[in-house]
């Protein structure tokens, strides 16, 4: 079975900086997808960005981009010029690419608390 | 165009009662998906559909069950709740396996209290 890690319950940054919030997952398909997930207050999820692990490019989304790094297994998220809308709980997630027995769900990490300071 | 949309938002249940979360997407997707959200936790998946009557069990279902007798719908069970069942529940739907098919879109959620 899949495992999906974020190690960081919690970060802070400056309104208008730069922060990574980092995201590790084990599995062993070579085939799957990679997404961030944000969870304001309102509980709604809303899909960040997404990453096809066949794809070496870097997934990109205005002031979102990942840094995907296949080989060691991590899927990090880079927000720039960070706004007080982007307060909220990132959730890293991964999906196989096989469907059946299971594998069509996501699996998710704990998730990481992002507290915009103004 | 509703997206998903979860009914009701908010239920109180005494141990050992019933009740049915329905879940309706509008999307024509193929896939629904049922998930539980506990505190400190990320979502963690009920039970799934990958097209109308069909289902397949996730990696929490005990306790639940699930029907999807239309396309559009999803439903999820409870027999006979148990404190443990107090959660958030989210449903999603994508339109199925392939490139860029397989973005899931979530409901609002539907919190849930059994006392």
């Amino acid at each position: 079975a899949q495992t999906v890690t974020q190690s960081q319950p919690e970060m802070s940054v400056q309104e208008a900086e730069t922060v990574t919030l980092s995201c590790t997952y084990d599995t062993s398909e070579s085939d799957y997808y990679l997404f961030w997930y944000k969870q304001p207050p309102s509980r709604q999820m809303i899909l960040v960005i997404r990453q096809e692990a066949y794809k070496q490019q870097n997934a990109t989304e205005n002031r979102f981009s990942v840094n995907f790094q296949k080989a060691a297994k991590s899927f990090s998220l880079k927000i720039s010029d960070s706004q007080l809308g982007d307060a909220a709980m990132y959730f890293c997630a991964y999906r196989s690419m096989y469907s059946g027995g299971g594998a069509d769900g996501l699996t998710f990490g704990k998730g990481t608390h992002l507290i915009i300071q103004p | 165009n509703a997206g998903v949309t979860q009914t009701p938002k908010f239920r109180v249940l005494k141990t050992g009662q019933s009740m049915t979360l329905l879940c309706a997407q509008d999307m024509n997707h193929e896939y629904m998906y049922w998930y539980r959200q506990d505190p400190g936790m990320g979502l963690r998946l009920i039970h799934y559909s990958v097209g109308e009557g069909t289902t397949a069990k996730g990696e929490v279902p005990d306790g639940y069950n699930v029907s999807r007798l239309k396309k559009q719908n999803f439903l999820l069970g409870l027999e006979s709740a148990a404190p443990s069942q107090t959660s958030v529940y989210f449903c999603a739907s994508s339109y199925g396996a392939g490139v860029s098919q397989e973005t899931q879109y979530f409901g609002p959620g539907t919190r849930l209290l059994v006392l």
